[in-house]
């Protein structure tokens, strides 16, 4: 593995169906992040972690859910999926203890239709 | 609230040069960041800057003005493979990225 990895590439799903996006990296960053990008908006962040162990809300939260087992994984769950949710996700990661710098690299993304 | 200004769209010829706006209000400052963004792909990073003034790196150069929540990103000796969407992204007082909808730029031959 070199950087950032995400799956599945694509995904269609029934609505009310639970989904679990992954993402690993393997640089050893501390921080990580999930985002969806839509159509005409800029990226907003959905959960970020700074380290393993924490997690903390972002912009849009609802409906989502993370955990931070170790530094490496950071999978984003959707409990009940619904048709808003449809979207192209992204997982980041920055070496965020150099806060001076915080430059986040970003996985090739997942594209989530919800039907 | 915080809020991130950059044009939807931008048409400019090969070779030339243009430059891409960008207006911010965001709750603190820790720097700004542009990223680059081809269709499908994911956005890769371009510049940082933290101080006012020029960043220049190769045909990329950024620029900043704190105290006008302002910064462009020039881009020199425009190629086809430029045609991309371009992301500015202030840094907030929690270090947080805001994201600006992107610009996407379109050479032409």
């Amino acid at each position: 593995i070199a950087g950032i990895t995400q799956a599945p590439t694509s995904q269609i799903l029934a609505a009310g169906r639970r989904m679990t996006l992954r993402c690993t990296q393997d640089m050893r960053h501390n921080a990580m992040y999930w985002y969806r990008q839509d159509l005409g908006l800029g990226l907003r962040l959905i959960h970020y972690s700074n380290t393993a162990g924490t997690t903390g809300k972002g912009e849009v939260p609802d409906g989502y859910s993370v955990s931070r087992a170790n530094t490496d994984d950071f999978p984003l769950t959707l409990a009940s999926a619904v048709p808003s949710q449809t979207s192209v996700y992204f997982c980041a990661s920055s070496d965020s203890e150099r806060h001076s710098y915080n430059e986040q690299f970003f996985g090739p993304g997942t594209r989530l239709t919800v039907l | 609230g915080q809020n991130i200004d950059q044009p939807t769209e931008m048409t400019a010829t090969e070779g030339a040069i243009v430059q891409i706006n960008c207006t911010y209000q965001t709750s603190g400052f820790n720097g700004l960041f542009w990223y680059q963004q081809h269709a499908g792909e994911a956005p890769t990073f371009l510049s940082y800057n933290v101080l006012d003034g020029l960043e220049e790196k190769g045909r990329f150069s950024s620029f900043l003005s704190r105290s006008k929540g302002y910064s462009y990103l020039l881009l020199k000796e425009l190629q086809m493979k430029d045609s991309a969407s371009y992301l500015c992204a202030p840094m907030d007082s929690n270090y947080q990225l805001i994201w600006g909808a992107g610009t996407k730029l379109i050479i032409k031959p």
